[in-house]
């Protein structure tokens, strides 16, 4: 399994601003998968970020909302653009584990907007 | 498409009892399916996963799973639930045939009482 570390941990934002989500993978990985669970909520798949490539997003996630970088294959960062309390949650960086799939996970970024 | 539902929101069990976390999926193909124990203020941490053969999976901290295609159904067990298996649990399921992002079910929460 992969060792996914995530930064910062948690953080408190101010209606408006922005915030970049770091995400460190100890292993080089082509796919990365950015997810985020809101309160109480299950994990909505933002997109997902190959190396070389423009990041894919799902239907209800745009890129100047959400951009993503993905310079190298054991890094990439998640931006959440000006941001509202709707965007307090946590969000989660994944990669895939093997050719059957599993995904595993970083600790989360839980933030929170006022 | 692909989905999981959870038809729990909680199950609650007392320790030394058997449990039951359910899960029914819905794929256009054949499945893989997943899941996932999230402990307070943590990240998704990887229990089990059926692909192919015996229905039957055992995985991490004694739980297994068991896979019943007649009735799209992959419910997660342990034959003596522990006070420390109380947390968030995840069911997901992919298509062989889609991408690598999984879907996921909205979580049962399993409280085990002493």
């Amino acid at each position: 399994s992969a060792v996914i570390s995530q930064k910062p941990s948690r953080d408190i934002c101010q209606r408006g601003t922005s915030l970049t989500i770091q995400c460190q993978v100890d292993s080089q990985v082509t796919m990365m998968f950015w997810y985020r669970q809101q309160p109480g909520q299950s994990l909505t798949l933002i997109a997902t970020a190959n190396q070389g490539s423009e990041a894919t997003y799902e239907s209800g996630f745009v890129i100047d909302k959400f951009p993503i970088s993905r310079p190298n294959l054991t890094f990439s960062t998640l931006t959440v653009s000006n941001m509202s309390p709707e965007d307090s949650s946590i969000y989660l960086c994944s990669v895939r584990g093997g050719l059957t799939g599993e995904l595993f996970f970083g600790e989360g970024s839980r933030l929170t907007v006022l | 498409a692909q989905s999981v539902a959870q038809p729990e929101d909680q199950v609650n069990v007392a320790e030394g009892n058997p449990l039951t976390v359910k899960c029914t999926y819905s794929v256009s193909g054949n499945p893989y399916l997943f899941w996932y124990v999230q402990y307070p203020n943590r990240g998704l941490q990887f229990l089990l996963k059926y692909i192919t053969g015996d229905n039957l999976v055992k995985g991490s901290y004694g739980f297994e799973a068991e896979f019943n295609k007649s009735q799209t159904s992959f419910h997660l067990k342990k034959p003596s639930a522990l006070v420390s298996d109380s947390a968030l649990y995840f069911c997901a399921v992919r298509d062989r045939d889609s991408g690598y992002a999984l879907n996921f079910g909205k979580g049962t929460s399993l409280l085990v009482t002493p």
